[in-house]
Order: C-alpha cells, then structure tokens, then sequence
C-alpha cells in the first residue's frame, strides 16, 4: 500500500493564481481531510470528507475548495490563491477503530508559497 | 469549543535524558487522545493514543496516561536518543474525522 499520497511536494504560485492539490488513498478509508500547518499554531482542519459526495467545511474553509468524486481522491483548490495561504498542506484518512475511536493517516504534505 | 494546549518549545535535552511533554485539553465528552510525531521533511505519524480514562499509550519507549481528573496527557520517555529529534503534537479526536491539535513541542536531542 502506497498509504496517502499528495502531490506536489513543493509550489509556489504568484497571487491571484488558482491551483489544485492532489491526495489520494488506497486503504479505502470513508474519512478525508485536509489540512494547513502554520509556525506555532498546530494543524488546523480545512475541510472533510465522509464518504463520496459529501463534504463539509472544518475550522478555515475560506478561500479553498473541495470535492469528491471516488473513494480513493480528495483534492483541495485554491481558487484564487493568496499570500495567507502560504502554509504546509496536510491530507489524511481515517477509519474507525472501535468505538468512537478513529485513526488518522497523514500524507508527506505539500510546501505551498504565494507570493 | 474543545482544545488543546501543550507545553512551550523547543525543548534541547542530552542523549539519554528523561524526557516530559506536557498536554492537557479542554472537551465536552470523553475524547480520545493521541500523540502524533513529525519528523524533517515528513508528514505526522501516529506514536501513541489512549480512549479512555486511565489508559495508558505506549510505543517506541515513549508513553502516556489518559487523566480525566487533570484533563492531562504528558508524554513521556525515559531515556531519549538522537533519532527522538522530531516536532510533537498532542491532539483529541473531534468526532470522525476532526483532529484538534495542540501547537507542536520541537524537540531537539543532543548527543
């Protein structure tokens, strides 16, 4: 299994620029997110999945969208990219483990710039 | 709304020094709780969790103890190496897919 895989590694896009950022899955988990890291202030959930077709928004959706279409993709669009965004993206799947426990796996993350 | 708060970094401690993280958390429920570690130039990596009160996580020599009473979930290890050096997360599960982390704890180990 390839885990959770994004991609690009790395970008850097000038403002007003529109850009999409690929995750995908093969552990065929219902549960996807994405994610933003930022110095000093953890990961902060962007939007979820819970299955194809149905999204919603987390704690800083604006500014980024998302859909999903498959099982196994997620991605995640800028639609008009600003220096704010300059962050490290995170996407990961989850299942559940027992109970109200879930199991989180993250991607290798994807450096974004905007300048 | 549920939160959670860790210890200021970074910490800078000698190669088999005994190792403290604090976390404690603010939730409505009984959440799960989790460690998670961030190598360089890496994604997270879930190290420990625990799901209930009392329970106790543990992996890699590193463990910690779910504690209603304190709303607290220090990690901990006894003896630390170099290969430790990595940025720490404490985080409580939010429902399905919601992870609510604390701000990271840099680690560095000095041999």
């Amino acid at each position: 299994n390839a885990g959770v895989t994004q991609t690009p590694k790395f970008q850097v896009l000038k403002t007003g620029q529109s850009m999409t950022l690929q995750c995908a899955q093969d552990m065929n988990h219902e549960y996807m997110s994405w994610y933003r890291q930022d110095p000093g202030m953890g990961l902060r959930l962007i939007h979820y999945s819970v299955g194809a077709g149905i999204t919603d928004q987390g704690e800083v959706p604006n500014g980024y969208n998302v859909s999903r279409s498959t099982t196994e993709d997620f991605p995640l669009r800028l639609l008009s990219a600003a220096p704010s965004q300059t962050s490290v993206y995170f996407c990961a799947s989850s299942y559940r483990t027992g109970g109200s426990t879930y199991e989180q796996y993250f991607g290798p993350g994807t450096r974004l710039t905007v300048t | 709304g549920d939160s959670v708060t860790q210890m200021e970094g970074p910490v800078t401690l000698s190669e088999e020094a005994f190792l403290t993280i604090n976390c404690t958390y603010t939730a409505t429920g009984y959440p799960s709780l989790f460690w998670y570690v961030q190598y360089p130039g890496e994604g997270l990596q879930l190290l420990l969790k625990a799901t209930k009160a009392d329970d106790k996580g543990s992996n890699k020599g590193f463990e910690a103890t779910y504690r209603k009473e304190t709303t607290s979930f220090h990690l901990e290890k006894g003896s630390v190496q170099v290969s430790d050096s990595a940025v720490y997360f404490c985080a409580l599960n939010q429902g399905a897919q919601k992870l609510v982390f604390g701000q990271g704890t840099r680690l560095t180990i000095n041999p």
